[in-house]
């Protein structure tokens, strides 16, 4: 069974851009949860779909949104970039409707150099 | 704040020996869930083991065990006979609830090198 790909696995964008990533999670999960990780501030939930629905979300601006699509493929997407948005954007993928209590499979990441 | 604290930035191992990481949290909470993910170098993050904090017996996978002190709020991880191939940044965390909503919440990681 193929694991959580991501897209794209790097990019490079200017201050005041916007960015969308895309998560596809392993087949039949229906949860997909994001996570910001920078070497200051370590690993930070962002927010956690659930069939289409977000039920969770962590403490950033209302610039970092997200979707989730029928296939449980999601996007996240970053407007007005800053400085401080460059990081490594996880998302996680997990079978159970009760994601956060069980075990998530992490994707590799996209790796996101603001300019 | 519910927090998550890794108070051991480094550690270091010999091969075949024990190390234990530490990791404490504060929550109010009664029932919440402990994880220990483990991210290997340029490798994806992956689950090491996990605790339900209304379960009073320690989790345990194959070399893999936790130490789970409920009223402490401290969830160590202790792994045995380490090998080559557990060297990695080690993250606790625990599923948190914040103003209505859930998270979960990372510690700032511990970096295990094992040496041959």
């Amino acid at each position: 069974k193929a694991g959580v790909t991501q897209t794209p696995r790097y990019l490079i964008k200017t201050r005041g851009q916007q960015v969308t990533l895309s998560c596809s999670p392993i087949s039949g999960h229906r949860s997909v949860s994001w996570y910001q990780q920078t070497p200051g501030q370590g690993l930070q939930f962002l927010f956690e779909y659930f069939s289409e629905t977000q039920r969770n979300k962590g403490n950033f601006p209302g610039r970092f949104s997200g979707r989730q699509f029928s296939n449980s493929r999601s996007e996240m997407n970053v407007s007005t970039l800053e400085l401080g948005d460059s990081a490594l954007y996880l998302c996680a993928s997990s079978l159970p409707l009760a994601a956060l209590y069980n075990e998530q499979f992490f994707g590799p990441g996209t790796r996101l150099t603001v300019l | 704040a519910q927090t998550v604290t890794q108070s051991q930035p480094e550690m270091s191992v010999q091969e075949a020996e024990t190390v234990t990481l530490s990791c404490t949290y504060d929550t109010s909470e009664s029932d919440y869930y402990l994880f220990w993910y483990k991210q290997p170098p340029s490798r994806q993050m992956i689950l090491v083991i996990r605790q339900e904090a209304y379960k009073q017996q320690n989790a345990t996978e194959n070399r893999f065990s936790v130490n789970f002190q409920k009223a402490a709020k401290s969830f160590s991880l202790k792994i045995s006979d380490s090998q080559l191939g557990d060297a990695a940044m080690y993250f606790c965390a625990a599923t948190l609830t914040q103003g209505g909503s859930e998270k979960l919440v990372f510690g700032k990681g511990t970096k295990l090198t094992v040496n041959p």
